[in-house]
């Protein structure tokens, strides 16, 4: 399977500051990254659907001006998390799709441990 | 009604005993069915994969499909204490990968 990096794999930063999270396909180019959150006890929930050389796709409830995706090659997704508060205080884990076709499964990152204060 | 749905748990099992994790999903154009394994404080980490009915077995791992049920299971024999974990139950439809809410799993030695 495809081999993901996340850095860094935990942040801790002040309430209202900004925080990136890089997510990197080691051995292949992703066209399509997936960035998740996982509250504590709780499933993966898809954030946004980050497309290279254009705009990312978020899903309904996510704020595209606070969580901002930029997937500049095809080896590189960051998410900004912008003006962070603690309820953003997060598991924050990007995936890429695998097999032969889009949206069979996906390999996951080591996940980012977020922590506003 | 959530669109994939698993028992919470915890589900708590002796070593050496077998495991029965389940899952419904509501989409009835659903794909695929995933099994995932995620640890404390872990990303989740494959273990098999579905998509037609019946039974797919790997090592101690065999998922069932039930698409007229709209069911997936997953069961481990032999259970070990490092199979405590929670085992998330991912489907894939046109567009994206929904995941249930996971089920824990606790193996006692």
């Amino acid at each position: 399977g495809a081999v993901v990096s996340q850095h860094p794999s935990w942040v801790i930063c002040k309430s209202g500051t900004s925080v990136k999270i890089e997510c990197r396909s080691l051995d292949f180019q992703a066209t399509t990254m997936f960035w998740y959150r996982q509250f504590p006890k709780q499933s993966l929930m898809l954030m946004a659907t980050s497309n290279e050389g254009s705009k990312a796709t978020y899903e309904q409830g996510v704020e595209k001006d606070k969580f901002l995706i930029n997937h500049a090659s095809l080896t590189l997704s960051t998410l900004t998390v912008t003006s962070a508060h603690p309820e953003d205080s997060s598991f924050y884990i990007c995936s890429l799709p695998g097999g032969g076709s889009s949206y069979n499964e996906q390999f996951f990152g080591p996940g980012t441990r977020l922590t506003v204060l | 009604q959530k669109e994939v749905e698993q028992n919470s748990g915890p589900l708590s099992v002796p070593e050496g005993a077998i495991a029965s994790l389940n899952c419904t999903y509501s989409d009835r154009g659903s794909q695929s069915f995933f099994w995932y394994r995620q640890y404390s404080g872990k990303s989740p980490e494959l273990i098999m994969f579905i998509y037609s009915n019946g039974d797919k077995e790997d090592g101690r791992f065999t998922a069932q499909l039930n698409k007229a049920s709209q069911y997936v299971s997953l069961l481990i024999r032999d259970s070990q204490p490092s199979d405590s974990a929670t085992y998330l139950c991912a489907v894939t439809g046109n567009n994206d990968m929904r995941f249930g809410a996971g089920t824990r799993l606790t193996v006692k030695p």
